[in-house]
């Protein structure tokens, strides 16, 4: 098992531009949630999803997109990049039964906004 | 919604020494509360979690406490060695299998040989 994966590691932006932050996991984990990770401010949830076709807004989600169109798979999109959105964001993704409720994190991309 | 904070933002301990961590929520409904270790470079893992049933838990050189009055909880570390040095973040949220996570700020633990 790959676990979580994350493309790409580093990415710089110009303002204005945009640009979808790849998330893929072969557990077979139907749910699926996206974070960005700040200095002094912890992990802040921005989507989720708990299965192919349902996502749904976490603390943070102005700015950002995002689908579910399979299970393995949950992209996460600028539209308009903003200096704001500069952060380390990172993918997760678990089970939602089974007894566990380990959250699995990807590598990160690490976001510049010009 | 809940709020963590999360205490202190760095701690540097003799290797062998114990290290504690402590958090405190602000929604007496929260009732699971997990721990992660994030190395450099890397994503969160997470490495101890309880649920507000349970006062204790351990887990070789690692235990969480809690106290439901008090509405905080602790990570212990003993015995602690260089590996163990890492940012440790607390979180917690309304349900066991809730999906929104509250996160604290993060502690940096560095292990001094």
């Amino acid at each position: 098992n790959a676990g979580v994966t994350q493309t790409p590691k580093f990415q710089v932006l110009k303002t204005g531009q945009s640009m979808t932050l790849q998330c893929a996991q072969d557990m077979n984990h139907e749910y699926m949630s996206w974070y960005r990770q700040d200095p002094g401010m912890g992990l802040r949830l921005i989507h989720y999803s708990v299965g192919a076709g349902i996502t749904d807004q976490g603390e943070v989600p102005n700015g950002y997109n995002v689908s579910r169109s399979t299970t393995e798979d949950f992209p996460l999109r600028l539209l308009s990049a903003a200096p704001s959105q500069t952060s380390v964001y990172f993918c997760a993704s678990k089970l939602t039964s089974g007894g566990t409720n380990e959250q699995f994190f990807g590598p990160g991309t690490r976001l510049t906004v010009l | 919604g809940e709020n963590v904070e999360q205490h202190p933002s760095t701690l540097s301990v003799q290797e062998g020494d114990s290290a504690v961590i402590k958090c405190t929520y602000s929604d007496s409904a929260s009732n699971y509360f997990p721990w992660y270790k994030q190395e450099l470079g890397k994503g969160p893992q997470l490495i101890i979690d309880i649920r507000s049933n349970v006062g204790e838990k351990k887990d070789q050189r690692i235990a969480v406490t809690l106290n439901k009055t008090a509405k905080h909880f602790s990570l212990h570390i003993t015995e602690t060695q260089p590996e163990d040095s890492a940012v440790y973040f607390c979180a917690a949220s309304l349900t066991f299998g809730n999906e929104k996570l509250t996160f604290g700020t993060g502690t940096r633990l560095t292990i001094i040989p």
